[in-house]
């Protein structure tokens, strides 16, 4: 069965430093896809990066950076030099095929809560 | 305005009393999925539907029916509310590309607390 584990429930940091959240699914499909999102204090949903399985290129986007190791099933996502901002629940969320039509639905992990400090 | 909205954003009721949550959706988008999360358990797919004559069951559907009264809108029923469905919902929407899962779109969330 598809599952996604974000083993660290909670991460407390101080700000500007570095912190890693990490993923570890498991699937059966041959074809798949990764998310994350992220929940801040106020309650919504922010997507922020989609990868397929084809694609183990890291990706970096400002702060933000994601290494995905299909070897050891992983796709952890980095912060770096953290801000107060950053302060949300991060969820990594794992693409289902559901019929040959290549329709998905998404399975998500429990997600991490991150603290920044001041 | 959100593109997808949902109401009532929170929401006390009693067991046993029927409770329905609605979302709308102005991104034109066929397919709406309803969502429960619940402290450390991430969130749970409760229904969704992939055009206004399609409707599929998702991980946790007992106790919940849901209805799509147009391409636009999505409701989630519960028909006789009990305590352990106190949570916050969550609908959400996405595109449909033929080879792969379009990111979802969600909502502000709905907060039902029932007593």
């Amino acid at each position: 069965a598809q599952k996604v584990t974000q083993a660290q429930t909670e991460i407390s940091v101080v700000e500007k430093e570095d912190v890693t959240l990490d993923c570890v699914y498991e699937t059966r499909d041959t074809t798949y896809y990764l998310f994350w999102y992220k929940q801040p204090p106020s309650g919504e949903l922010v997507f922020l990066i989609r990868r397929n399985s084809f694609d183990e290129q890291n990706e970096i986007s400002g702060r933000y950076s994601w290494n995905f190791q299909k070897s050891t099933s992983s796709f952890n996502f980095t912060i770096t030099a953290s801000q107060v901002v950053d302060s949300a629940v991060y969820f990594c969320a794992l693409s289902e095929a559901l019929f040959m039509d290549s329709s998905y639905k998404l399975i998500f992990g429990s997600g991490t809560r991150l603290l920044v400090r001041p | 305005d959100a593109d997808v909205t949902q109401t009532p954003r929170n929401r006390i009721t009693k067991t046993g009393k029927r409770i329905m949550l609605e979302c709308s959706q102005t991104k034109g988008h066929d397919r709406m999925y309803w969502y429960r999360q619940d402290p450390g358990l991430g969130l749970q797919l409760i229904y969704y539907s992939f055009d206004v004559k399609d409707i599929n069951k998702g991980e946790i559907s007992d106790g919940y029916s849901v209805s799509r009264q147009a391409q636009a809108k999505f409701s989630l029923s519960l028909e006789s509310a009990i305590p352990n469905q106190t949570a916050l919902y969550f609908c959400a929407t996405s595109d449909f590309f033929v080879t792969s899962p379009g990111e979802l779109f969600f909502g502000e969330g709905s907060r039902l607390t029932v007593l």
